[in-house]
């Protein structure tokens, strides 16, 4: 079946711009994870969404940081008045919760975002 | 503190030259150890997940196993389609993500 989608795959913007970045995770997943990866570090949490319930924002580094999963399905991660540090390959994974057990997280191909 | 740290950095083997790749980690309460790996542009693919120390998986050429404070990622004969970065990472219980490690990037020489 299809994996995780994200689109755009590369996004330019101007420093000062909002920027929304989608992912479209695995169908039938109900677990949803945003993640950053800057040039030669590690990948970054950001925020996780389960179901209907309040998604886990506590890897935010801003409030220019926001993100929305509507539906149980497609989310959407919008920035802010971006930054030049914002300047990453953000990672959308989905994995199948099923409750108790560790879940093994699939991800996208990433948006590679660059903040002139 | 929760940390992940692998080892090397870097690692250039020829084709046929086995080796080992490191993931050191500090966690209570450890729920989960993965590995995967990332070409280039892409995302991570998974490889294996590890529950308990003593564990061992096994895929191709690639064999992970884990103790209490580590974890290997055993590459036997590698072949060049075998370059690529590999990413540790762990998953506590009561956490919602996973801690990644640094990753080490591997280079297999033909």
């Amino acid at each position: 079946g299809a994996g995780v989608s994200q689109s755009p795959s590369n996004k330019v913007t101007e420093k000062g711009k909002d920027v929304e970045l989608r992912c479209d995770p695995i169908s039938g997943h109900t677990a949803l994870y945003w993640y950053r990866q800057s040039l030669g570090q590690g990948l970054e949490f950001l925020i996780y969404f389960q179901g209907n319930s309040a998604p886990d924002k506590s890897g935010l580094p801003s409030d220019r940081f926001s993100a929305e999963r509507t539906g149980g399905s497609v989310s959407t991660l919008t920035i802010q008045r971006t930054q030049q540090e914002d300047s990453a390959v953000y990672l959308c994974a989905s994995s199948f919760q099923s409750g108790g057990a560790t879940d093994t997280q699939y991800f996208g191909p990433g948006t590679r975002l660059t903040v002139l | 503190e929760d940390q992940v740290t692998q080892s090397p950095e870097a690692l250039r083997l020829q084709e046929g030259e086995s080796s080992s790749l490191n993931c050191s980690y500090t966690v209570s309460g450890l729920r989960g150890l993965f590995w995967y790996r990332q070409d280039p542009g892409k995302g991570p693919e998974f490889l294996f997940t590890l529950y308990s120390a003593g564990e061992e998986k096994e895929k191709e050429r690639l064999k992970a196993t884990l103790t209490k404070k580590e974890s290997f990622l055993h590459i036997t004969a590698p072949k060049p389609e075998d370059s690529a970065t590999y990413l540790c990472a762990v998953q506590k219980y009561n956490n919602n993500d996973m801690r990644f490690g640094a990753g080490t990037r591997l280079t297999v020489k033909p």
